[in-house]
């Protein structure tokens, strides 16, 4: 499978857990971005990152939430002392790269369940 | 900074009616603008998109888009609905390439028999 993958699929956690989201990218994008759906909302932006960096993190909530994209490895978004507000389906991105003209290809999500 | 609207967070069609699905955009500069369609649990997937080429773009599954720079929009049709158009659908753009998506709010479309 040559899609975006994402895992876990479903997450359940208690408040005041953490919750570590990955994803892979398509082979041979190394552009990722992060999406958060609340429900009955739509897509809002999150985070941008290519390998080893952060490019834009204006969408990310300023306290608990953290995202990386190592050399080596899938991206993790976490989100550390989780409330009941986080419960949402979070979507991962990935292009090509800047010459790509926003053509993102998504993976099908990881839903999180905050009890 | 760039946004998009899309009007009717809900449209209902028969079966084999005309699909139009509303989008329109805020940009003080020429926009990318795209169309992505969502089904139940599962992640988004392109159905088309606008570069400054053609100002009507034909998409996947027979959908097509018309970019009007004077009203600002970028809706979508389909002439004759299908069961299986049943879906959300998120209106999308772009300023500068290669920045992230802002998404509108989305479309659920529903289809009756």
């Amino acid at each position: 499978n040559a899609g975006v993958m994402q895992n876990p699929r479903h997450l359940v956690r208690r408040r005041g857990q953490e919750a570590r989201l990955r994803c892979s990218p398509m082979k041979g994008h190394s552009h990722v971005y992060w999406y958060r759906q609340l429900p009955e909302e739509g897509l809002k932006f999150m985070v941008y990152l290519q390998k080893e960096n952060i490019i834009d993190e204006s969408g990310m909530p300023k306290e608990r939430f953290s995202a990386e994209f190592p050399k080596e490895g899938p991206s993790i978004l976490r989100i550390q002392q989780v409330v009941r507000g986080d419960s949402a389906a979070y979507f991962c991105a990935s292009s090509r790269g800047t010459g790509s003209t926003g053509e993102l290809f998504f993976g099908e999500g990881s839903r999180l369940t905050v009890l | 900074a760039q946004s998009v609207t899309q009007l009717g967070s809900h449209v209902s069609v028969s079966e084999g009616a005309l699909v139009l699905l509303r989008c329109n955009y805020s940009s003080s500069v020429p926009p990318y603008l795209f169309w992505y369609v969502q089904y139940p649990n599962q992640g988004l997937q392109l159905l088309l998109k606008y570069t400054s080429a053609a100002t009507l773009v034909k998409g996947i599954n027979g959908f097509e888009a018309e970019f009007k720079k004077s009203e600002t929009s970028f809706h979508l049709t389909k002439p004759s609905a299908h069961m299986s158009d049943a879906a959300e659908y998120f209106c999308a753009v772009i300023v500068n390439a290669g920045n992230m998506l802002t998404f509108g709010g989305g479309t659920r479309l529903m289809v009756k028999p």
